[in-house]
């Protein structure tokens, strides 16, 4: 059964950099047309789409999140990761790790997600 | 603002059938599958249904998915009291984006 969780500190400072690590077990992050994703839920509010890697390398950003956001992976880990930079308060969220079948476009695995919260 | 459009809330009494719809444009619902989620308070969202109409192995035929040109709906029938969630339809844009509804929150009374 595969798994996933979300792992990084749970409070970051306005202008810090939020870091946040995958891993994946009972599965491999390195096949063919399965895609990674990092996906966040402000307090109260919907889902948001920040940004996907996939095994080959390629990663796709959130433009809204483009010029602040790394997403990376280590399949020798079997781990991604996310970095967003100059955060504020409207970066608290609760941040999900997920798999996405590409060709369908359905996540169907989900971590249990992970609050971050941005505060001084 | 979300990508796709969805009510912010729906309710109706258990035992009865409820739709819920999701509405987007042509360069996502329009030529890509829609999924659908169920996020029950505190926990992570649950694929309902993939690739607009399928049911993942243990989800019960309460639930259904369907698609015509840019929109898509859910339906939920024999409502049970359990099935008090968020529904999120989601689907692919072609700016190479995953794009989400705003999310339906459904009362059942």
């Amino acid at each position: 059964q595969l798994q996933l969780q979300e792992s990084g500190p749970g409070l970051v400072k306005p202008s810090e950099t939020l870091s946040l690590t995958c891993t994946v077990s009972g599965g491999s992050i390195s096949g063919d047309n399965y895609f990674w994703d990092w996906i966040r839920q402000p307090p109260g509010k919907g889902l948001e789409w920040v940004g996907t890697f996939y095994y080959s390398g390629n990663t796709y950003y959130n433009p809204s999140l483009k010029s602040r956001l790394t997403i990376s992976g280590d399949t020798s880990k079997n781990q991604f990761s996310l970095k967003l930079s100059s955060v504020t308060a409207a970066d608290t969220a609760a941040y999900f790790c997920a798999r996405r079948y590409g060709s369908g476009s359905y996540s169907d695995y989900w971590g249990q997600g992970t609050l971050v919260t941005v505060s001084s | 603002q979300s990508v796709l459009t969805q009510p912010p809330s729906m309710s109706a009494a258990p035992g009865q059938k409820v739709t819920i719809s999701c509405s987007g444009s042509s360069s996502n619902i329009g030529k890509n599958y829609v999924s659908w989620y169920q996020q029950l308070p505190g926990t992570a969202p649950k694929l309902l249904i993939y690739e607009n109409n399928k049911r993942p192995s243990g989800i019960p035929d309460r639930f259904s998915g369907s698609k015509s040109g840019t929109s898509a709906t859910l339906g939920i029938t024999g409502l049970q009291t359990g099935d008090e969630a968020a529904y999120y339809c989601g689907t692919w844009d072609s700016s190479l984006s995953v794009v989400f509804g705003g999310g339906t929150k459904l009362t059942v009374l």
